[in-house]
């Protein structure tokens, strides 16, 4: 199984700044690597896939990058409705299987 | 635009299956893969497996022994049942869009299209 490990937990930033949230796997997933968004009583929302190419209407502000097995997320300039959890998810071929991490909070500084 | 709808009821005794479907409108099954997801309160999201239009399918090693998951493709739904559940089993429980397939490949952008979720409490 392949364990996806995110930091910081928890991410303290004040609206406008930077935030730049990482994620590490325990073997290779290649670009094999999505981002989410969730907010409260909300479903997550995709963000990113392919580790670096933006899902459909997500603001440029969200990038990623990384391949192998550490990647990051970064928030260039920290929107209200950016505050959130943000999750990690590998869907690499083998095993066939898909594994999140377990989340990193960006709250309001 | 494709919508996922989940369903199924929201409690369920200990030791009993967990049955849920969801319905995928605006659009067909076919061609996609698609998962089933969970999340504890307050906790984080776990993936419990996924099943392809053709039927084939794949599970969390941690849940297999548990899981079945199934198609019906004239109805354009997809089921998860989940055996001998416990109180751990307790979360809100999503269907999404996962991998795509066409003429022999298959693309991963993704779970790209999720329903709102449902609860389900495991309690007697």
């Amino acid at each position: 199984e392949i364990v996806m490990t995110q930091s910081p937990a928890t991410l303290s930033v004040s609206p406008g700044e930077r935030a730049t949230l990482s994620c590490r796997a325990s073997q290779s997933v290649s670009s094999n690597l999505a981002w989410y968004q969730q907010k409260p009583g909300q479903a997550p929302r995709l963000l990113i896939y392919g580790a670096s190419t933006r899902a459909t209407g997500i603001p440029a502000r969200f990038s990623g990058s990384g391949s192998g097995t550490e990647f990051t997320l970064t928030i260039s300039s920290l929107q209200s409705e950016d505050f959130a959890v943000y999750y990690c998810q590998q869907y690499n071929n083998w095993p066939p299987e898909r594994t999140f991490g377990q989340g990193t909070k960006v709250e309001i500084k | 635009q494709v919508q996922l709808q989940e369903s199924g009821p929201g409690l369920v005794k200990p030791s009993e299956t967990l049955s849920l479907t969801c319905t995928v409108s605006g659009g067909s099954i076919s061609s996609y893969y698609w998962s089933w997801i969970r999340q504890p309160p307050g906790k984080g999201l776990e993936w419990i497996g996924y099943i392809y239009y053709s039927g084939s399918t794949n599970y969390n090693p941690s849940l297999k022994s548990r899981v079945t998951i199934s198609v019906d493709t004239s109805k354009n739904q997809f089921s998860l049942k989940l055996s001998s559940v416990t109180a751990a089993d307790t979360a809100v429980y999503y269907c999404a869009r996962d991998r795509y397939c066409s003429g022999g490949s298959c693309f991963n952008y993704g779970m790209d299209v999720w329903g709102q979720g449902t609860t389900v409490t495991v309690s007697s």
